[in-house]
């Protein structure tokens, strides 16, 4: 079946340092989600990307959507505590059904301060 | 309600016994979703309704899984005679519905079951 991986696992960061995390699917996406989990807490929604190379800014990260839509990634400027999470990228196939997200296992980020 | 409400937050339950995780949905959200998320992993897709019925059931693991909608808000997630490895969170989220795939989906803060 349809995979999203996620790579890396694991980022340990200084303050101030950037952050990126990278998803890939082994199918063509219609779209792609991104999510942020806190320790203890649930997905909260950042953003969706659907066109092919879409580019979008929120403050401090920066999301793109690959020229294939197979591959995604977050990027996080001068990382700051408040940014420590895991984040999920979660993909839509074509022709998937509207609930059927599939989840990358996410990218865990501490932030030293 | 402010947001997507789950009960219980806990349950602790023992192998072939069976459990009910309930979900409210944010009031108006005609899209309710059921996920399953295991440690150090991201959630694993179960069913998605749209109103009262089940649009997409394809995550559902088996046939000890099943679950409701009877009036198109609350949703009742069951599991019949339960194993060890059902043990995760169990999150619900919603959404309006109106958007299609575009949709944001609202999560609520997950029930954790765990099967001695």
């Amino acid at each position: 079946g349809q995979q999203v991986m996620q790579i890396p696992q694991y980022q340990h960061v200084q303050e101030g340092e950037d952050f990126t995390t990278y998803c890939n699917s082994s199918t063509t996406l219609s779209n792609i989600q991104w999510y942020k989990q806190r320790p203890g807490g649930h997905p909260v929604f950042l953003i969706q990307l659907v066109k092919s190379g879409e580019v979008k800014k929120q403050k401090r990260l920066t999301f793109q959507f690959g020229e294939a839509k197979k591959n995604s990634s977050l990027h996080i400027t001068a990382t700051q505590t408040t940014d420590v999470g895991t984040y999920f990228c979660a993909g839509r196939n074509y022709g998937g059904s509207q609930g059927n997200l599939i989840f990358g296992k996410g990218t865990k980020l501490s932030v030293k301060p | 309600g402010a947001g997507v409400s789950q009960t219980p937050s806990n349950k602790v339950t023992e192998k072939g016994k069976y459990v009910e995780l309930r979900c409210d949905p944010i009031s108006g959200h005609t899209a309710l979703y059921w996920y399953r998320q295991s440690l150090g992993q991201g959630p694993e897709f179960l069913i998605y309704f749209q109103g009262t019925g089940a649009a997409d059931d394809s995550g559902l693991p088996n046939d000890r899984f099943f679950a409701v909608r009877p009036e198109g808000s609350v949703s009742t997630l069951k599991i019949q005679r339960t194993e060890r490895g059902d043990s995760a969170v169990y999150l619900c989220a919603s959404s309006s519905g109106a958007g299609g795939v575009a949709d944001t989906q609202y999560f609520g803060p997950g029930t954790r079951l765990t099967v001695l």
